[in-house]
């Protein structure tokens, strides 16, 4: 069974450093063209995507969050590691990983920029 | 960086088709993407690379483009189809991914 799942603090204060880790099983983060990505939601607000590593350690960031965003794996633990420094109050989110899986046709493999699995998520508060 | 424009809203009966837009600069150059995320729960990904249908996605639902926009259907709407949908792509570089603001299903 392929599942993630998402741990970390559920309150820290503001301009703190925040650290999410992303526990997978049911695949290996050293699959060819396998990524995992960080994506956000603020309560009743839309979706955020914040970064992604894939299987060759291939790392991207949301712009808008770059300089606060690094994005890790450890394939021994199967596990993807998310900091976010400067934590403020626009930053209280549930916090979620997702797999992007490779897609293949034809044997023929390229990277998947979508999301075929998530992590239920972990609510982050940012307050004093 | 670019953005996704959706429809904030789109409201519709039992047994309609509802059609819920995405815009966005790069999808005549990117894939795209439509989610389904019900209250409490994980989106579900509902069409791959504009068109495609995961197995276990019903067939009402579908996906379409023309030019800068894509489009979701969702054919014969039943009630428990209500929820919010995002669409998604990636920029030109296809490095950063984004979604668009989402809209809410709402089945009367």
């Amino acid at each position: 069974q392929v599942t993630l799942k998402e741990s970390g603090p559920a309150l820290v204060k503001p301009t703190e450093t925040i650290t999410l880790t992303c526990s997978v099983s049911g695949f290996s983060l050293d699959t060819p063209r396998m990524g995992v990505s960080w994506i956000r939601q603020p309560p009743g607000k839309a979706l955020e995507w914040l970064a992604h590593i894939f299987s060759n350690d291939e790392k991207h960031y949301n712009t808008s969050l770059k300089n606060r965003l690094t994005i890790s794996k450890d394939t021994s633990k199967s596990q993807v590691v998310l900091t976010l420094t400067n934590m403020g109050p626009m930053d209280t989110a549930t916090y979620s990983c997702a797999r992007m899986p490779p897609f293949c046709a034809g044997g023929v493999c390229s990277y998947g920029w979508y999301f075929d699995l998530w992590g239920r998520g972990t609510l982050v508060a940012v307050s004093t | 960086s670019f953005e996704l424009t959706q429809p904030p809203s789109v409201s519709v009966s039992p047994g309609q088709t509802a059609r819920i837009t995405c815009s966005g600069e790069t999808l005549p150059n990117q894939w795209s993407y439509w989610y389904q995320q019900k209250p409490g729960q994980a989106p579900i990904l509902l069409i791959y690379k504009d068109t495609e249908r995961p197995s276990g996605i019903p067939e009402r639902f579908s996906g379409s483009t023309s030019g800068t926009t894509v489009t979701l259907t969702i054919s014969g709407v039943q009630t428990e189809d209500e929820a919010d949908y995002y669409c998604q792509s990636a920029d030109r570089s296809a490095t950063c991914v984004v979604f668009g603001g989402g809209t809410k299903l709402t089945v009367l």
